[in-house]
C-alpha cells in the first residue's frame, strides 16, 4: 500500500521565480492538504483540496495556489518567490469522512529560495 | 485565532526514563487531537484522540485527552535512543462544510541519551 508521495525532494530557486510541487495521496484517500513548515516550527496549514476544489484556506497570500486532479493527486504552486518561502512543504492525505479523517503526511519537499 | 501550545520545547533524558509531553489547545470547532513523531521529514502518525478521558496506548507510548481543560499529554515510558525526535501535537478542526485543518504546536524536541 503506497503511502503519500511528493516530488521533488529538494528544490533551489531564486527570488521572483515560480515553483510547482506535486503530491500523490495514499491509496484510497480523496482529500489533500498542504502545509508549510519553517525550520524549528510546526507545520502551518496552507489549504485543503477535495473533489478538485479548494475548500479551506489558511492564512497564506494568493501567491500560493493549488490544484487537485481527478485521480486525487495535487499540485502546489507558489509565484513570485520570496526568501521567506524557504521551508519544508508537506502534503497530507485523508479520507473525507468520520473517524478516518486522520491526515497522513508525505516526506515533503525542501524548498530553498536564494 | 486557533492556537496550540506545547511544552516543554525541548527535553533531554537518559535511556529508561519516562517522559510526559504536554499540549494545550484553543481551537474553534474542535474535532480531535492528533500526535505525530517527526524524525527527519514526514511527521508519522501516533494517536488520534476524540473522546475525553480515554487513554490510547501503543507499546511504550500512551496519550489522553481532557476536553474540559483543553489539553492532552503524551507519555513515553522506558525511553530508547530511537525515541529521539520532535513530537508534534495538532488540533483537527472543521470549518465551512466538511473542510478539516490541522493546527500544530511548535513541537517538543526529545533527545534520549544512551
Amino acid at each position: 500500500d503506497a503511502g503519500v508521495t511528493q516530488s521533488p525532494t529538494h528544490l533551489i530557486k531564486t527570488r521572483g521565480q515560480q515553483v510547482t510541487l506535486r503530491c500523490s495521496p495514499k491509496s484510497g484517500h480523496d482529500t489533500v492538504s498542504w502545509y508549510q513548515q519553517a525550520l524549528g516550527q510546526g507545520p502551518q496549514f496552507i489549504f485543503q483540496y477535495y473533489e478538485e476544489e479548494e475548500r479551506q484556506r489558511g492564512n497564506f497570500p494568493d501567491r500560493f495556489s493549488g490544484h487537485q486532479f481527478p485521480n486525487y493527486s495535487s499540485e502546489l504552486n507558489v509565484n513570485a518567490l520570496l526568501l521567506g518561502d524557504s521551508a519544508l512543504y508537506l502534503c497530507a492525505s485523508s479520507l473525507d469522512w468520520g473517524a478516518r479523517e486522520t491526515q497522513y503526511f508525505g516526506p515533503g519537499t525542501r524548498l530553498l529560495v536564494l | 485565532e486557533d492556537k496550540v501550545v506545547q511544552s516543554p520545547l525541548s527535553l533531554v533524558v537518559h535511556e529508561g526514563d519516562t517522559v510526559t509531553l504536554n499540549c494545550s489547545y484553543e481551537v474553534t470547532n474542535f474535532r480531535s487531537l492528533l500526535w505525530y513523531k517527526q524524525e527527519k521529514k514526514a511527521p508519522t502518525f501516533l494517536f488520534m484522540l476524540t473522546s475525553s478521558g480515554i487513554e490510547k496506548k501503543s507499546g511504550r507510548l500512551s496519550s489522553i485527552l481532557d476536553k474540559k481543560e483543553l489539553f492532552s499529554i503524551l507519555n513515553i515510558t522506558a525511553t530508547q535512543t530511537g525515541d529521539s525526535a520532535v513530537y508534534l501535537c495538532a488540533a483537527l478542526s472543521s470549518s465551512s462544510g466538511s473542510a478539516r485543518q490541522l493546527t500544530f504546536g511548535s513541537g517538543t524536541q526529545l533527545t534520549v541519551l544512551p
